[in-house]
């Protein structure tokens, strides 16, 4: 099994319907992170959490939510979908501090 | 926050040379990490090196912490290796990972 584990790998949605991305991780840690990429761009951080009761918002955290239900799991809402979250979105973990980063194999989102 | 830019913005390669990438950010880092995105999307993690020289195969990096630049060498290239290299980079003032923009490579055979 992925040390991290995206699902589902593929979505396509609608515009205004809730959707959840789902991210699980088997390496232990207790950060964890989501991040979307645009066609042609780098990577941006939505939201960050550092352990299950810790929750941050990243640079472009509107119109996303988040729940860390354990150690191992954060998921990531789009409450009403619209067509520029189209995007592909990517869960990470880290042991903290300067360690490095293991990242999940994405989820690409079509909203239409 | 730190800023990461990566040079050239786009490469070209024929099968079989050689190529250098380059990474330059703002501020010390703790966390430098090169990143392989395929042409299926997937990230690979090729390298963790906040400062030092690391060879693995035909790719090698190096990290000069105290001049805020990296390098990203590969050799011999392959179609394979086709695809989006990424630095990202962990400020000494911050908690987070910071991606450049990326250096889209091109090998024709």
């Amino acid at each position: 099994d992925a040390d991290v584990t995206q699902t589902p790998r593929n979505r396509i949605t609608k515009t205004g319907k809730r959707i959840m991305l789902e991210c699980s991780q088997t390496k232990g840690h207790d950060r964890m992170y989501w991040y979307r990429q645009d066609p042609g761009l780098g990577l941006r951080l939505i939201y960050y959490s550092f352990d299950v009761k810790d929750i941050n918002k990243g640079e472009i955290s509107d119109g996303y939510s988040v729940s860390r239900q354990a150690q191992a799991k954060f998921s990531l809402s789009l409450e009403s979908a619209i067509p520029n979250q189209t995007a592909l979105y990517f869960c990470a973990t880290n042991p903290g501090g300067s360690y490095g980063y293991t990242f999940g194999s994405g989820t690409r989102l079509t909203v239409v | 926050g730190i800023q990461v830019e990566q040079s050239p913005p786009d490469l070209i390669l024929q099968e079989g040379a050689n190529s250098t990438l380059r990474c330059n950010f703002s501020d010390s880092v703790n966390n430098l990490q090169w990143f392989h995105q395929n042409p299926w999307g997937q990230l690979i993690n090729l390298f963790y090196i906040p400062s030092g020289t690391k060879q693995n195969g035909r790719l090698s990096a190096t990290t000069v912490a105290t001049e805020r630049y990296s390098l990203l060498y590969i050799s011999s290239s392959q179609t394979t290796d086709s695809g989006v290299y990424f630095c990202a980079v962990v400020g000494a003032a911050g908690n987070k990972l910071t991606f450049g923009g990326g250096t889209r490579v091109l090998v024709k055979p």
